[in-house]
């Protein structure tokens, strides 16, 4: 079975741009929760979408957006990017939705996004 | 908003020595409670999770965890740690009421001599 698969690995943008991230999901999982990590702060949530609803969303300004696919495959964008976003950008599926986590997060290997 | 409190940042510890991580959460709900793993250029894995019964669980690679609910805390334990044991440790809470997401504490990175 594969695990969650992101892409790209590793990306380099200035300021002001924008980017997109992609996470593709365990076949049969129908959470996708997408995380930040950084140094000292741990992961910090961003949101989850279930069956392309987004259920929850972090304490993330705007700028952080995402959407869900029919076929659970996730994309996150970030515009106006700042220095301060750069980061390892996690994405994680579950079968089941954050209400209810009787099965756990399965996380895929990240995006390193650096602003410079 | 509810909390995840991991005490120590980094631990470094010889090979063979006990290992207790500490953590704590604020919510005073039912939770579900899970420890991740972070290798040295690998992705989070699972270590262990409690969701009811024997507070005392066991999970990969010999780690447990017990859970002491008047105390709200989650401590991971390994009686004799290895060098492979090096990475970086991820304390979570799930409260089980309102639509509420997996919160993780900030992380103690273990260091493992020889």
């Amino acid at each position: 079975k594969a695990g969650v698969t992101q892409t790209p690995r590793y990306l380099i943008k200035t300021r002001g741009q924008q980017v997109t991230l992609s996470c593709s999901p365990i076949s049969g999982h129908r959470s996708v929760s997408w995380y930040q990590q950084t140094p000292g702060q741990g992961l910090q949530f961003l949101f989850e979408y279930f069956s392309e609803t987004q259920r929850n969303k972090g304490n993330f300004p705007g700028r952080f957006s995402g959407r869900q696919f029919s076929n659970s495959r996730s994309e996150m964008n970030v515009s106006t990017l700042e220095l301060g976003d750069s980061a390892l950008y996690l994405c994680a599926s579950s079968r089941d939705s954050s209400s209810s986590y009787n099965s756990p997060l399965h996380f895929g290997n990240g995006t390193r996004l650096t602003v410079t | 908003a509810q909390s995840v409190s991991q005490h120590n940042h980094h631990v470094i510890l010889s090979e063979a020595a006990s290992l207790e991580l500490g953590c704590n959460y604020s919510y005073g709900g039912t939770v579900n409670l899970f420890w991740y793993v972070q290798y040295p250029g690998q992705h989070l894995q699972l270590l262990l999770k409690y969701f009811s019964g024997d507070p005392l669980v066991k999970g990969i690679k010999g780690f447990e965890a017990e859970f002491i609910k008047s105390k709200f805390s989650f401590n991971l334990r390994k009686p004799s740690v290895q060098w492979s044991d090096t990475a970086e440790y991820f304390c979570a809470v799930n409260p089980l009421s309102g639509n509420t997401p997996l919160v993780f504490g900030k992380g103690t990175r273990l260091s493992v001599i020889a």
